[in-house]
């Protein structure tokens, strides 16, 4: 297996324009999370999704940010509009419940997000 | 609301050295722990996870405990090589919702291993 992977892999754009983030989990995990890395808040867990649906979204700072995972194997984060304070590094990952109740994450490179 | 916090934010030592790095926990509803690298660039590499019922993990020259009652962890690095320089981050899974929620990290320690 390919591992998890993220497109793009850089992004860069300007304020109010739309940016949509893609996932595709390794096949078969059944759980699917978004983390957002910054200097100064560091890994944050935006949403998280079982089997393609949202369980917590909690995390999502504002309207601006969307979620959706039509199907087992894509997810995407979008933000429209965006806004410089939303440059960070986005980190998709996936895992799979094992019999012992441990769910060990395999994380994406990470789509690194530059918003001007 | 569980809070993470992992100390010294970097350390820089000699290659060979052997050293800790801690971690710590504000709610020890835990259902596990886990430790992760980072590479510059790069995404989370998972280390070691220790159940919430376990007190230590163990992969080759790495060992990290569980204090669940104090709410600490240690990753133990024994005989540090400059490959093992990277950020490596703690992070726990509450025990709420079968396990299966999402992780909170802490901010991470910066480890340099000079040749």
């Amino acid at each position: 297996d390919a591992g998890v992977i993220q497109s793009p892999r850089h992004e860069v754009t300007e304020m109010g324009q739309e940016v949509t983030l893609r996932c595709k989990p390794i096949s078969g995990h059944d759980y699917l999370f978004w983390y957002r890395q910054t200097m100064m808040r560091g890994l944050e867990l935006l949403i998280y999704f079982n089997n393609n649906v949202p369980i917590d979204d909690s995390g999502m700072p504002e309207d601006r940010f969307s979620a959706k995972m039509p199907n087992a194997s894509f997810s995407n984060l979008k933000i429209q509009p965006s806004e410089p304070r939303d440059s960070a590094v986005y980190f998709c990952a996936s895992s799979q419940r094992t019999d012992s109740g441990a769910n060990v994450l395999t994380f994406g490179a990470g789509s690194r997000l530059t918003v001007l | 609301k569980q809070e993470v916090t992992q100390i010294p934010a970097a350390l820089s030592v000699p290659e060979g050295e052997n050293l800790v790095l801690n971690c710590s926990f504000t709610d020890s509803a835990i259902y596990n722990l886990q430790w992760f690298r980072q590479d510059p660039g790069k995404g989370l590499t998972s280390l070691l996870l220790i159940q919430s019922s376990q007190r230590e993990q163990t992969s080759g020259r790495l060992n990290a405990s569980l204090d669940k009652s104090s709410g600490r962890s240690t990753l133990y690095i024994a005989a540090s090589q400059p490959g093992d320089s990277a950020t490596y981050l703690c992070a726990v899974r509450p025990s709420s919702g079968g396990g299966a929620d999402g992780l909170t990290f802490g901010k991470g320690t910066h480890l340099i291993i000079q040749p």
